[in-house]
């Protein structure tokens, strides 16, 4: 049973750089036949797909976000990683990561969520 | 970017009732679109992908239609446990969600 989970710092002094880890479990994330993605969703807010990445290290990224994200990974240690730069007060929500089935440069639909964490950024 | 947008924003139904929401895209996305649940502190829920099918384990009264520019998802009778936010998501072009569309107790 695949299961996903988010972990990192809560708390993120703005102009600094949010960092998350997310460790799957239940099956190889080196599966030819997914990617891995983040999600975030501001508190009352709607989602917002951030970017995913292959196992073998092709990424695909929002365009807005593009300059201050990076998504990389681990296959020894089956996770991922999410960096965000710069934050600021508006990059405050949960951030999830999630599969999706490999489809081109688009993110298809994600079919197994982490539970998401809550990263707000304040000084 | 494609924009995403759903109605209504807030829908107040009973249990029983036939619920309809929509999506409609800015530009044409073919079948490319899913659907999602989402309940408070919850990660969103995968209901229907390919614009109508269901995802498996999904009950059978959630249905989902359109192609091009507007989708609608369908709650044939509605269930306590519908009660929640709905998502629309596009992936014919990277990805974007629509704003949501909460479902509540009438």
């Amino acid at each position: 049973h695949l299961q996903l989970q988010e972990s990192g710092p809560g708390l993120v002094k703005p102009s600094e750089t949010l960092s998350l880890t997310c460790n799957v479990s239940g099956d190889s994330i080196s599966s030819s036949s997914y990617y891995w993605g983040w999600i975030r969703q501001p508190p009352g807010k709607g989602l917002e797909w951030i970017g995913s990445i292959y196992y073998r290290g092709s990424t695909n990224y929002k365009s807005s976000l593009k300059s201050r994200v990076t998504i990389s990974v681990d296959t020894s240690r089956n996770q991922f990683s999410l960096k965000l730069t710069s934050v600021a007060a508006a990059d405050t929500a949960v951030y999830y990561c999630a599969r999706h089935v490999k489809g081109g440069y688009s993110a298809y639909p994600f079919d197994y969520w982490g539970q998401g964490t809550l990263v707000t950024v304040s000084s | 970017d494609i924009q995403m947008t759903q109605s209504p924003s807030t829908l107040s139904a009973s249990v029983g009732d036939r619920v309809t929401i929509t999506c409609r895209a800015s530009q044409s996305i073919s079948t490319w679109l899913a659907w999602y649940q989402q309940k408070p502190g919850k990660a969103p829920k995968l209901l229907i992908y390919k614009a109508s099918s269901l995802e498996s384990g999904v009950p059978s009264r959630f249905s989902g239609s359109g192609s091009g520019t507007e989708f609608t998802l369908t709650i044939s009778s509605l269930q306590p446990d519908d009660f929640a936010t709905y998502y629309c998501q596009q992936y014919s072009d990277y990805s974007g969600f629509g704003q949501g569309t909460k479902v509540e107790i009438k």
